[in-house]
């Protein structure tokens, strides 16, 4: 069964730096097409893809937000970690992690999601 | 650039069929794309995968009723037998390379 469960500050205030884990089971990053995604959703909002790391330690970012972003893992404790740098009140949202796998495909479609960890900036 | 286009609202009767649909910008019409859906309150969930051929592959526990078709650039979703638990946010989404793209989402209403 495959799980991810998203961890973090609930308020972190402007200009911070936020730090948010994924914790996940039933899968292994190790695996070849492996991937996890880290997905935003402000408030009434769309969704709003961040980034992505997969199997291979290869990483990409929003072309919006890269400048801001870092995606790293951790396979031995299965997690996936998301910093944002100088963080502002529009960066309010609930964020999830997700899952792509395909053995034939990079990183599609996601086919797992945690249950979202809201953040809310303000001072 | 590779965009997706839904319609920011639907509603149908329960009991009914709704068509929901997800357009793929232009020179993008080949691309696979994913259909999730958001009930109030929750996370987002994975309904399927959607082919431009029209072939689709439904995650966990997807009901019958839930079904995807394509048609050029067009992606649609469509719900047969409309329930109550129906009502929510759908959201189509595509990747590329070294980019993944969610459309706007549709909020269908279950009237």
């Amino acid at each position: 069964q495959v799980t991810l469960r998203e961890s973090g500050p609930a308020l972190v205030k402007p200009t911070q730096t936020l730090t948010l884990t994924c914790t996940f089971s039933g899968f292994s990053l190790s695996t070849s097409g492996m991937c996890v995604s880290w997905v935003r959703q402000p408030p009434g909002k769309a969704l709003e893809w961040l980034a992505l790391i997969d199997w291979d330690d290869d990483k990409y970012y929003s072309t919006s937000l890269k400048t801001r972003l870092t995606i790293s893992k951790d396979t031995s404790k299965n997690q996936v970690v998301l910093t944002m740098t100088n963080m502002d009140p529009v960066d309010t949202a609930t964020y999830y992690c997700a899952r792509s796998y395909s053995r034939i495909q990079l990183c599609p479609e996601f086919d797992y999601w945690g249950q979202g960890t809201l953040v809310t900036v303000s001072s | 650039q590779l965009v997706l286009t839904q319609s920011p609202s639907a509603s149908a009767s329960l009991g009914a069929s709704v068509k929901l649909t997800c357009t793929l910008s232009s020179g993008h019409s080949s691309y696979a794309i994913a259909w999730h859906q958001q009930q109030p309150e929750k996370g987002p969930r994975y309904l399927m995968k959607l082919n431009s051929d029209g072939s689709h592959s439904k995650g966990d526990g997807i009901p019958d009723r839930f079904s995807g078709s394509s048609s050029g650039a067009e992606r649609y979703l469509t719900i047969s037998s409309l329930q109550s638990e129906d009502e929510a946010d759908y959201y189509c989404q595509t990747w590329g390379t070294g980019l993944w793209v969610f459309g706007g989402g549709t909020k269908l209403t279950v009237l």
